[in-house]
């Protein structure tokens, strides 16, 4: 069945270090999303992409990166991480449609 | 994207329908209203959407008023599993991006 897994499920980093959080899809979906989710705050969009070699920044990217080489991963790049970061991130694909999204298990990355 | 109204939270007896307003006066005519749901730690996950006409799956069903500026999602038969914060989105179609308010959060009671 195809799927969408994200790694790792819990990190732990330090501020200051460059983190990068793997979003991989096996539905062949063009577009690719990554949200942060943060009590109080729901799940916000960070970047997002509609196709390889396509990005496009959400409303909370200051401090992210993604790259689109291929259709299957979007990964997540947090350039210098800091505390207020830590949160629970979330990827999801959905196809040119955009009728059903399909999210991952979501990441609980800690900077300490 | 029109901005959606849904209750804090709500209650529903286990084995009852659970019905979860959403109003959503400023939706424009090529706006579809999307139902997603987040188990607690989970990812969302799609449940239906419609644009004007009620719509029905496996999961639930979807009333939008005539006007379309209010719907329902009905969970017919509610059990513990259905305990979750649900999201109502109104997009344009085409728009693939989903922006997520606060939702209702949805308690099944034994």
């Amino acid at each position: 069945d195809a799927e969408i897994t994200q790694s790792p499920r819990h990190k732990i980093t330090e501020t200051g270090r460059q983190v990068t959080l793997a979003c991989h899809q096996t539905w062949n979906h063009n577009n690719m999303f990554w949200y942060r989710q943060d009590l109080g705050h729901g799940l916000r969009l960070i970047h997002y992409s509609y196709g390889v070699h396509d990005t496009n920044k959400g409303e909370v990217s200051d401090g992210y990166s993604v790259s689109r080489s291929n259709t299957e991963d979007l990964p997540l790049t947090l350039e210098s991480a800091a505390s207020s970061q830590t949160s629970v991130y979330f990827c999801a694909s959905s196809d040119q449609t955009g009728r059903e999204a399909f999210f991952g298990q979501g990441t609980r990355l800690t900077v300490v | 994207d029109a901005k959606t109204t849904q209750p804090t939270s709500m209650d529903c007896a286990e084995g009852r329908a659970a019905n979860l307003p959403c109003n959503h006066s400023t939706i424009s005519g090529n706006e579809y209203v999307y139902w997603y749901r987040q188990i607690h730690s989970q990812g969302p996950q799609y449940i239906i959407h419609g644009l004007k006409n009620n719509e029905t799956n496996e999961m639930a069903s979807l009333i939008i008023t005539e006007d379309r500026k209010s719907s329902t999602l009905i969970l017919p038969h509610a059990t513990l599993r259905d305990t979750a914060v649900y999201y109502c989105i109104v997009r344009p179609f085409g728009n693939e991006k989903l922006t997520f308010g606060t939702g209702t959060r949805l308690t099944i009671i034994p």
